[in-house]
């Protein structure tokens, strides 16, 4: 089975240029999550899609994020503009079975970005 | 706000040594609670969980945890480490019982377990 895909896994960008995401979850699986972790902290959800349908985006930065899932399938993050505190890495998740406590969140490499 | 605390940033250990890795939550309610490891320029993988039943849950690569609800800890230990746990470790978990379908993890801040040989 295949895992998580991300691309890419590095960029570095300038301030306030555009930059964007992807990912593409394991086949199947029906929720889609996206997560930051900056250097020296845990992963913090920004945005947790079930197939095309946003379930909670309440700590996305909806002025400079957004994400997509249009088929239900890969999904997109973009930022514009990039600040520097954006530098972190992007993981993205996904999940099969939603509504029971036994699910497990399967995790991609990540994408490093760095903001200079 | 509910929160998820490992105190320990950065753990030492002699190679075939024991470890543990603590860790604390904050709720007044049931959780379910898990352990990730990120080893370097990787993603999370799910180590173990706890979600009901026995208080102590076993993992994989030999690791374990137990659950104390009085405590409000989920400790991972593991008796004997390998250079190979060399690895960030995650403690996470899961306050949102009610809301089935958001399936929201609190991480903590991570441990670094650096293994010595």
């Amino acid at each position: 089975e295949a895992g998580v895909a991300q691309s890419p896994r590095y960029k570095i960008i300038e301030k306030r240029q555009s930059v964007a995401f992807w990912c593409n979850p394991i086949s199947g699986h029906a929720t889609l999550y996206w997560y930051q972790q900056i250097l020296g902290q845990g992963p913090k959800l920004l945005i947790q899609f079930q197939n095309n349908g946003v379930v909670d985006d309440s700590q996305l930065p909806k002025d400079r994020f957004s994400a997509e899932r249009l088929k239900g399938v890969d999904s997109t993050l973009k930022i514009q503009p990039a600040k520097l505190e954006d530098s972190a890495v992007y993981l993205c998740a996904s999940s099969s079975v939603t509504g029971s406590p036994s699910y497990e969140q399967y995790f991609g490499p990540g994408t490093r970005l760095t903001v200079t | 706000a509910q929160s998820v605390t490992q105190l320990d940033s950065q753990v030492p250990v002699f190679e075939e040594a024991p470890v543990e890795l603590r860790c604390n939550y904050s709720s007044s309610v049931s959780v379910y609670l898990f352990w990730y490891v990120q080893y370097p320029n990787q993603g999370l993988q799910l180590l173990l969980k706890y979600l009901s039943g026995s208080t102590l849950v076993k993992g994989i690569n030999g690791f374990e945890a137990e659950f104390n609800k009085s405590q409000t800890s989920f400790h991972l230990r593991k008796p004997s480490v390998h250079i190979s746990d060399t690895a960030e470790y995650f403690c996470a978990v899961r306050y949102d019982m009610s809301n089935f379908g958001n399936e929201k993890l609190t991480f903590g801040t991570g441990t670094r377990l650096t293994i010595i040989p």
